[in-house]
């Protein structure tokens, strides 16, 4: 069936370097990627989405990329900072305006000082 | 600005029982939908709305009705409460179909 998955549960990383978030989707047809942020006891937050028909979408400190051929979807955070410090979720949406928005595992993040 | 509200912030029920989780959204959002999160975990999509009057089933719909009315207001039901039902529930609405707004969750308990 449809699934997203992501490569790390747990990604550590010194403050002030790049951090990479990977994740791994199954279905081709799927036409809309998304990223939320969720900090410990709250809902998820939107960071940044991307289409099918793009490979490479930046926001501020943050970049997602997007490779069809091998079915995979990456953040890039840039300069991390302790506020960054959170589990980051991928999602998938269909074709179709009114498709189901599908999340994966997660990834949690956490920032040595 | 309220955006999404859920209430109750906290519930524990005993098995078998029935509540309303209540979620009303006052950005005029045409799509909403149900998630549960367990511990741990990802989360699982539950039921979602397109539109009042416009209910479809998502990931793990067992146990679980919803209803679209108003296009303000997503009530999901548990029909008859169990212990796997214990999870976190956000409920979420949008404008277009990726970029969600959560409430701050649901922590519900089943005994």
């Amino acid at each position: 069936g449809e699934s997203v998955g992501l490569h790390l549960p747990t990604l550590s990383v010194q403050e002030g370097d790049n951090s990479i978030i990977n994740c791994a989707y199954s279905n081709s047809a799927s036409d809309y990627f998304i990223w939320y942020k969720q900090e410990s006891g709250k809902g998820p937050q939107f960071i940044i989405d991307i289409r099918s028909n793009m490979d490479k979408r930046q926001g501020q400190r943050v970049t997602v990329l997007l490779n069809k051929t091998v079915k995979h979807l990456s953040l890039q955070i840039a300069a991390t900072q302790p506020g960054d410090s959170a589990v980051y979720f991928c999602a998938e949406a269909g074709y179709s305006s009114a498709s189901k928005i599908i999340f994966g595992s997660g990834t949690r993040l956490s920032i040595r000082p | 600005n309220a955006g999404v509200t859920q209430t109750p912030k906290f519930q524990v029920l005993k098995t078998g029982q029935s509540m309303t989780l209540q979620c009303a959204q006052d950005m005029n959002h045409e799509y909403m939908s149900w998630y549960r999160q367990d511990p741990g975990m990802g989360l699982r999509l539950i039921h979602y709305s397109v539109g009042a009057g416009i209910t479809d089933q998502g990931e793990v719909p067992n146990g679980y009705n919803v209803s679209r009315s108003t296009t303000e207001d997503f009530p999901l039901r548990l029909l008859s409460a169990a212990p796997s039902q214990t999870s976190v529930y956000f409920c979420a609405s949008g404008t277009d179909r990726g970029q969600l707004f959560f409430g701050s969750g649901t922590q519900l308990s089943v005994l």
